[in-house]
């Protein structure tokens, strides 16, 4: 078992709808979370962190995280263009170390 | 500017031929990591250090070697290269904060023929 999985995509959604991103882990004591962004060819640049049951609002984003389903979801209201990119889900677990999912391609048509 | 610079940006070598990519960050960051990035597989590590001196295996250590002699520089070392070594690879470093995120340097896009 993987120890974050992501649904690959890719996912297409209409400029100024609702981007719907989900992820999901193993390790049951993990403790942060976070969501990245990735342009083709790009460094990962950190979007959002979460380490509390509940959501998390910045901006457009809002970040939701289940620690008793072992799930974290990222929405992307209001989508763009420039909101095309590959989403990473990052998990930090009771290691210390980071787990990374194989990321959501996202595409938001004009 | 806080940031982890990676060199080469892009590098085509030859089968067998060592290389070293640089890694350097100056957040004063004792965490530093090493992932190769593939098609279909994702971020996956290589090689960790938790601070001078102490390394250690990420996921996919094979073929590769890492020192930290300094804090702030963490090289890559492939000494065989071959062309399955051929991938994007990020350098990474994070405070010591449970919160704390990585910080990714911009990537060395690595040929091996």
């Amino acid at each position: 078992q993987k120890e974050v999985e992501q649904n690959s995509g890719p996912l297409s959604v209409p400029e100024g709808a609702i981007a719907s991103l989900n992820c999901t882990y193993s390790d049951r004591v993990s403790q942060s979370f976070f969501w990245y962004r990735q342009y083709s060819g790009k460094s990962p640049e950190l979007i959002m962190s979460i380490y509390s049951n509940g959501d998390k609002e910045d901006g457009r984003f809002t970040a939701q995280l289940n620690k008793a389903s072992q799930y974290v979801s990222l929405l992307i209201r209001d989508s763009q263009p420039s909101d095309s990119a590959t989403y990473l889900c990052a998990v930090r677990n009771t290691g210390n170390q980071f787990y990374f999912g194989t990321g959501t391609s996202l595409t938001v048509i004009p | 500017e806080a940031q982890v610079t990676q060199n080469p940006r892009y590098l085509i070598t030859v089968t067998g031929k060592k290389l070293t990519v640089t890694c350097s960050q100056n957040m004063n960051h004792e965490y530093m990591s090493w992932y190769r990035q593939d098609p279909g597989l994702g971020l996956r590590q290589i090689y960790y250090s938790m601070n001078v001196e102490v390394t250690d295996k990420g996921d996919v250590p094979e073929g590769y070697k890492v020192s930290r002699k300094e804090k702030r520089n963490f090289p890559l070392i492939l000494e065989s290269p071959s062309p399955n070594q051929t991938s994007l690879y990020f350098c990474a470093s994070r405070g010591q904060g449970w919160d704390s995120p990585l910080h990714f340097g911009n990537g060395t896009r690595l040929t091996v023929t």
